[in-house]
């Protein structure tokens, strides 16, 4: 069974901090995906980001970046310079290769809070 | 290129009847998954459709059902409503395989009462 877990529930900071989500997944699968969804409060999931389990790189988009390390199982994400636009709910996914594993399996969720 | 559309965007229910939610995936799209966001549950998957076949459900009753048609839309049926059933819908279509993203809908928001 595949498992997503994000500690931390609510982080709350001031605009213009630096701010990383933990994601920690849990799967039998040797090939698998791993996502970030934002979702404001119009309620709307938004993609961010899709890192496949044999691409290890890091990435940075903008203020953005993601830290993917198979050795621990966590695929963090840093907003760098933190706006007040950044205020969402944040969840991380994980979705297998094939099979009953191909759906997205999402953490809980974590309420960031930017304030000015 | 138009995104996934859900409708309706609100629906108010009583208790016991039944809702039809509707989704219409990204052009090209063949895959559709429905989760269910109720308050401090995070996401729950309840179904997956893909090429007009049931692929996956979730660990939800019988009373939760839907069905994707040719053109790859996909309705999500409730019947007999309970007030826990009160929750965001969100609606997903990907390209087949899991190599690709989910793009999701705005959602419907059921209120049983």
């Amino acid at each position: 069974a595949q498992k997503v877990t994000q500690a931390q529930t609510e982080i709350s900071v001031v605009e213009k901090e630096d701010v990383t989500l933990d994601c920690v997944y849990e799967t039998r699968d040797t090939t698998y995906y791993l996502f970030w969804y934002k979702q404001p409060p119009s309620g709307e999931l938004v993609f961010l980001i899709r890192r496949n389990s044999f691409d290890e790189q890091n990435e940075i988009s903008g203020r953005y970046s993601w830290n993917f390390q198979k050795s621990t199982s966590s695929f963090n994400f840093t907003i760098t310079a933190s706006q007040v636009v950044d205020s969402a709910v944040y969840f991380c996914a994980l979705r297998g290769a094939s099979g009953a594993n191909s759906k997205l399996t999402f953490g809980k969720g974590i309420t960031l809070s930017v304030r000015p | 290129e138009a995104g996934v559309t859900q409708s309706p965007t609100h629906l108010i229910k009583t208790r016991g009847q039944q809702a039809t939610l509707r989704c219409s995936p990204i052009s090209g799209h063949t895959s559709v998954y429905w989760y269910q966001q109720a308050l401090g549950l995070g996401l729950q998957f309840l179904l997956w459709y893909d090429e007009g076949e049931e692929r996956n459900r979730g660990n939800f009753p019988p009373r939760f059902s839907g069905r994707q048609f040719p053109n790859y839309s996909s309705e999500l049926n409730v019947n007999a409503l309970e007030l826990e059933d009160s929750a965001l819908y969100l609606c997903a279509s990907s390209l087949q395989g899991g190599n690709t993203e989910a793009f999701f809908g705005q959602g419907t928001r059921l209120t049983v009462v």
